[in-house]
This record gives C-alpha cells, structure tokens and sequence, in this order.
C-alpha cells in the first residue's frame, strides 16, 4: 500500500482533458507546496512533468498542469494526444518518522 | 547532456550482498545531492535513499535501513548501493536519480533525470 492515494486508472478520449488525484496527509502532500509528479512510458525511466506543486520543467508542454487543495494534489493534462498514454505518479516529502520520500501507487492513463 | 548509467545488478540468493554503481556525466556531479529509487516490475515507485552532494547526511527507507549502504565518489562522478543481506522483496529494478539540488531531504527537491535502471532479483 503506497503512502499517497492515487487512483489506479484513468482515461479519455483525444482532445479532452483528464485529472488524476494524489491524496496524502497534513505530514506530506498537506504539509507543504512541494509536490511533483512523474510520467512513465512502458519500459521506460520516469521524466518529471510537474514539480513545487504547479511548476513545469522547460520543454514539457502546456497541457500539464498541477495544483493542489489541502492534502490533495491534482495533475491535470488537456488536449489528450495518444503520446499521453503513460503512468503518471505523485510524490513529496514527508515529516513522518520511518521514511522520507513517498511516492503514489501510480495511475495509468488510458487515451481512448 | 545529462546521463546516468547504472551497473551491479543481478540474480543473487537471499541473504547475499550486491553493490549498485551509478555512473553520472554531462554535469557537475558534485553540486547535487543523489537517491536511489526502485520499482518492482509492473508495480510502483519506491524511494531507497539519498545523499548530499558531500556525503555528510544519508537517509534510507525503513525498509532498506540497516541492511543498504549509499555512499559516493565525487571524483569518480559515481554513486554506489551496498546492499547486504537481501531478501526477496528487495527484487527490483534499481534506478539512480539525479535530486534538483544538494540536500537529500529539503522538501522543494525533486528527481530528474533517471537512469535506465538495472535490475536486482533475489531468488533461491
């Protein structure tokens, strides 16, 4: 059981937009504004696509967005291309005792 | 441009040792602080360790703490993984990770870039 709730999958069709959830607590995601996520195709190492909660890296495109209310943090990608089609994860740092970073179990993104 | 090539991997029984290696070019190996992640195959992201940029704080996951080592080699642009007594948990592909900046633990860090991973199995 991963330390941040994501849901296990999600999907759309091109063209529209998708949100995928990422809950923690008041030690982690709800602690601070310092969370960032990670899309993966299959086979291949994660890229960063979001970080500080809504910032992007040069050169990930627009269309991804991030934010965050309370201990949820939320990923938000429109305009779906099939290029989309990855598993996208969540992560932070948390105050807990007994680990330091946390990441979410993964959500898969279907593009219809 | 940025690399990261990892090495060691392997089948090994339990209870054994192994010890990862992370070779890093195409910037300043030094300035930034450096984590290995795992995943196991087909499942999620799990955080091992991290280091600073000078070795002077290391932390690990509960899981791993007492059983791997992280260490590196500033003058070798190398990063390492000791990792004793191995379980079949541990079964994993182990990726080494660039942090954003020196300290393993600030809370604004994230990780980019990833290496390509290598894969540990650990196995009778």
């Amino acid at each position: 059981q991963s330390a941040l709730t994501q849901p296990a999958s999600v999907s759309g069709s091109p063209g529209q937009s998708i949100t995928i959830s990422c809950t923690g607590t008041s030690s982690d995601v709800g602690y601070h504004n310092y969370v960032s996520w990670y899309q993966q195709h299959p086979g291949k190492a994660p890229k960063v696509i979001i970080y500080d909660v809504s910032d992007r890296p040069s050169g990930v495109s627009s269309r991804f967005s991030g934010s965050k209310s309370g201990n949820t943090a939320s990923l938000t990608i429109s305009g779906l291309l099939a290029e989309d089609e990855a598993d996208y994860y969540c992560t932070s740092y948390t105050s807990r005792l007994g680990t330091s970073w946390v990441f979410g179990g993964g959500t898969k993104l279907t593009v219809l | 441009e940025v690399q990261l090539v990892e090495s060691g991997g392997g089948l090994v029984q339990p209870g054994t040792s192994l010890r990862l290696s992370c070779v890093a070019s195409g910037f300043t190996f030094d300035d930034y602080a450096m984590h290995w992640v795992r995943q196991v195959s087909g499942k999620g992201l799990e955080w091992v360790s991290g280091i600073n940029w000078n070795s002077g704080s290391v932390g690990y996951a509960a899981s791993v703490k007492g059983r791997f080592t992280i260490s590196r080699d500033n003058a070798r642009n190398s990063l390492f993984l000791q990792m004793n007594r191995l379980r079949g948990e541990d079964t994993a592909l182990y990726y080494c990770v660039k942090d954003r900046g020196t300290n393993w633990n600030y809370p604004h860090n994230w990780f980019d870039p990833w290496g390509q991973g290598t894969q540990v199995t650990v196995s009778s």
